[in-house]
């Protein structure tokens, strides 16, 4: 399997500019997951899905975030407009769901896209 | 809410020495635990889960153990290579949420 993709891996833009984050989570994964690391904050967890719909975006900073899932292989984050603040690596993760197998609930996570808003 | 501690948050070891990593966590009731390595610049690889109900997870040289009721797991890394140096981050999934509650993570450096 090719794990979780996102791109772009590395975003430079100005301040005011919108920009947009893409995943492919793993094929079969139900739940997908946006985190944001920073040195100061660590991984803040912005919002998840279940196949498909948002179940908490809690997380999500500010209204000028949002997220998409329009099928099970695609979503985005979006900020708009973008702030330095918002200066980060954004990761995408995803896992399996329960089955009836059980829940083994292991994360695996994207290289991550790191974005610089000057 | 879950809060996950990592002590200390720096450790600097002699290529070859066994070591312990630390993660507590204040909820004992808990899904599961993993333990992540983190390279510089790069995404979060998984190295281990251990599920609530068991005690302790092997992959190679590496041993991670769980402790429910103290809320401490610990991962052990046997014979270290200056291969390992990283970060290392634990992560708890509390009982009935799908949230990850990640620490702050303990970077590893192994001095060849």
């Amino acid at each position: 399997d090719a794990g979780v993709i996102q791109s772009p891996r590395h975003e430079v833009t100005e301040m005011g500019q919108e920009v947009t984050l893409r995943c492919k989570p793993i094929s079969g994964h139900d739940y997908l997951f946006w985190y944001r690391q920073t040195m100061m904050r660590g991984l803040e967890l912005l919002i998840y899905f279940n196949n498909n719909v948002p179940i908490d975006d809690s997380g999500m900073p500010e209204d000028r975030f949002s997220a998409k899932m329009p099928n099970a292989s695609f979503s985005t984050l979006k900020i708009q407009p973008s702030e330095p603040r918002d200066s980060a690596v954004y990761f995408c993760a995803s896992r399996v769901g329960p089955s009836g197998q059980g829940d083994s609930g292991e994360l695996f996570f994207g290289e991550g896209s790191r974005l610089t808003v000057l | 809410k879950q809060e996950v501690t990592q002590i200390p948050a720096a450790l600097s070891v002699p290529e070859g020495e066994n070591l312990v990593l630390n993660c507590s966590f204040t909820d004992s009731a808990i899904y599961n635990l993993q333990w992540f390595r983190q390279d510089p610049g790069k995404g979060l690889t998984s190295l281990l889960l251990i599920q609530s109900s068991q005690r302790e997870q092997t992959s190679g040289r590496l041993n991670a153990s769980l402790d429910k009721s103290s809320g401490r797991s610990t991962l052990y890394i046997a014979a270290s290579q200056p291969g390992d140096s990283a970060t290392y981050l634990c992560a708890v999934r509390p009982f009935n949420f799908n949230k990850f509650y990640f620490g702050s993570g303990t970077k590893l450096n192994v001095k060849p």
